[in-house]
């Protein structure tokens, strides 16, 4: 099992609509959780950190955290075409100094 | 506050020949990481220094050597280079504190020939 796993996509949804990306961790000790928003052919970007279970939300991003269930979400509302990459989840785990990636789920917002 | 930065952006290397990657953060982050990121293969860890004077491997550290020359610069060497270090790197910095948030450069972009 890995350690942290996504759906490699592609996610289509139409313009405006609300695109809803999922990660799953095995560790459950994990305690900071990170999604990175990475563009065709640039770094990876940081768009939200979350730490206590429930929801956060930042503008159009929500991020919902589940430890019981070792789910974390990215909601992202009123989709744009610029919104369309390659979504990463990232997990930290208690006493450790490497984040554990996912590989990402790829989003494709149609006009 | 310049954030992460990596030179060079582009690199053409033949079989054989040695580099090094440089990588530099101002943001007093105790942590830096070095990735690689190959198309189907999600970002790997080559090498980390979780503190200025320390060094540890990823999981893919073999060919590569680093440096953590101080707080802010961690360098990348690649001895030998072979095709399939063909890749692109990136550099990142971590805070260790609060937030505990991960930030990367812009990356280089190797070929080896």
């Amino acid at each position: 099992q890995k350690e942290v796993e996504q759906n490699s996509g592609p996610l289509s949804v139409p313009e405006g609509a609300i695109a809803s990306l999922n990660c799953t961790y095995s560790d459950r000790v994990s305690q900071s959780f990170f999604w990175y928003r990475q563009y065709s052919g640039k770094s990876p970007e940081l768009i939200m950190s979350i730490y206590s279970n429930g929801d956060k939300e930042d503008g159009r991003f929500t991020a919902q955290l589940n430890k019981a269930s070792q789910y974390v979400s990215l909601l992202i509302r009123d989709s744009q075409p610029s919104d369309s990459a390659t979504y990463l989840c990232a997990v930290l785990s208690y006493n450790t100094d490497k984040l554990i990636f996912g590989t990402g789920t790829r989003l494709q917002v149609f006009p | 506050n310049a954030g992460v930065t990596q030179t060079p952006k582009f690199q053409v290397l033949k079989t054989g020949q040695s580099m090094t990657l440089q990588c530099a953060q101002d943001m007093n982050h105790n942590s830096m990481y070095w990735y690689r990121q190959d198309p189907g293969m999600g970002l790997r860890l080559i090498y980390y220094s979780a503190s200025e004077g320390t060094t540890d491997k990823g999981e893919v550290p073999n060919g590569y050597n680093v440096s953590r020359l101080n707080k802010r610069e961690f360098s990348l060497r690649l001895e030998s280079a072979a095709p399939s270090q063909t890749s692109v790197y990136f550099c990142a910095s971590r805070g260790t504190s609060g937030y505990n948030e991960q930030f990367f450069g812009p990356g280089t972009r190797l070929t080896v020939l």
